[in-house]
């Protein structure tokens, strides 16, 4: 069965800390997506990043940095010196590649604070 | 300009009545879903449309919800009889400028069932 777990419900930091946001999936299939979704305050869904699952290297977007790792079936995503701007929730979710339908199975979202 | 437009942005509704939620992709795309997102909760997938057939549902779309493409471009969402427990964020989805692989989401049409 597939399924998208983050187990930190709520994380809040002070501006210009650190913070990663863990994503742990399940799926059984060979061929997988994995994405990560903001939804700030306004509650729009902005999409953040895709990787495939024969991809392993890790990106860096700016502040954003995200880890795949297959071995333990996690895609972490850390962001350095956090601002204010950075509160929200963030989604973790996970398409599997079938013909057609390759729905995203989300995660249950990390709402992340950060303190002026 | 966004890639998804979604309207009403919010509407409220007595239990019972019918509801019908539009969205209007920039791109003439073929594949097509509609999220729900229950207040403070995940979000969780309904439909998905190709080429004007729906290719999968989800358990929570049953006989009350269909989907339609009237005119070649807008996307619908129709609830046909209101429940309270329907009060949610609907989110349409495309496959975006990235790709088949990546998706843009509508700004959602928050609907209150009273």
């Amino acid at each position: 069965a597939q399924k998208v777990t983050q187990a930190q419900t709520e994380i809040s930091v002070v501006e210009k800390e650190d913070v990663t946001l863990d994503c742990v999936y399940e799926t059984r299939d060979t061929t997988y997506y994995l994405f990560w979704y903001k939804q700030p305050p306004s509650g729009e869904l902005v999409f953040l990043i895709r990787r495939n699952s024969f991809d392993e290297q890790n990106e860096i977007s700016g502040r954003y940095s995200w880890n795949f790792q297959k071995s333990t079936s996690s895609f972490n995503f850390t962001i350095t010196a956090s601002q204010v701007v950075d509160s929200a929730v963030y989604f973790c979710a996970l398409s599997e590649a079938r013909g057609n339908t390759d729905k995203l199975i989300f995660g249950t979202g990390t709402r992340l604070q950060v303190f002026p | 300009e966004p890639e998804v437009t979604q309207t009403p942005s919010h509407q409220v509704t007595q239990m019972g009545q019918e509801v019908i939620l539009r969205c209007v992709p920039i791109s003439n795309h073929l594949y097509f879903y509609w999220y729900r997102q229950i207040l403070g909760q995940k979000v969780e997938f309904l439909v998905s449309f190709y080429n004007n057939e729906i290719s999968e549902k989800s358990e929570i779309f049953d006989d009350q919800f269909s989907v339609e493409r009237p005119d070649g471009s807008n996307f619908t969402l129709k609830i046909r009889s209101t429940k309270l427990e329907d009060s949610a964020m609907y989110f349409c989805a495309t496959p975006s400028g990235q790709g088949r692989w990546g998706y843009t989401f509508g700004s959602g049409t928050r609907l209150t069932v009273v």
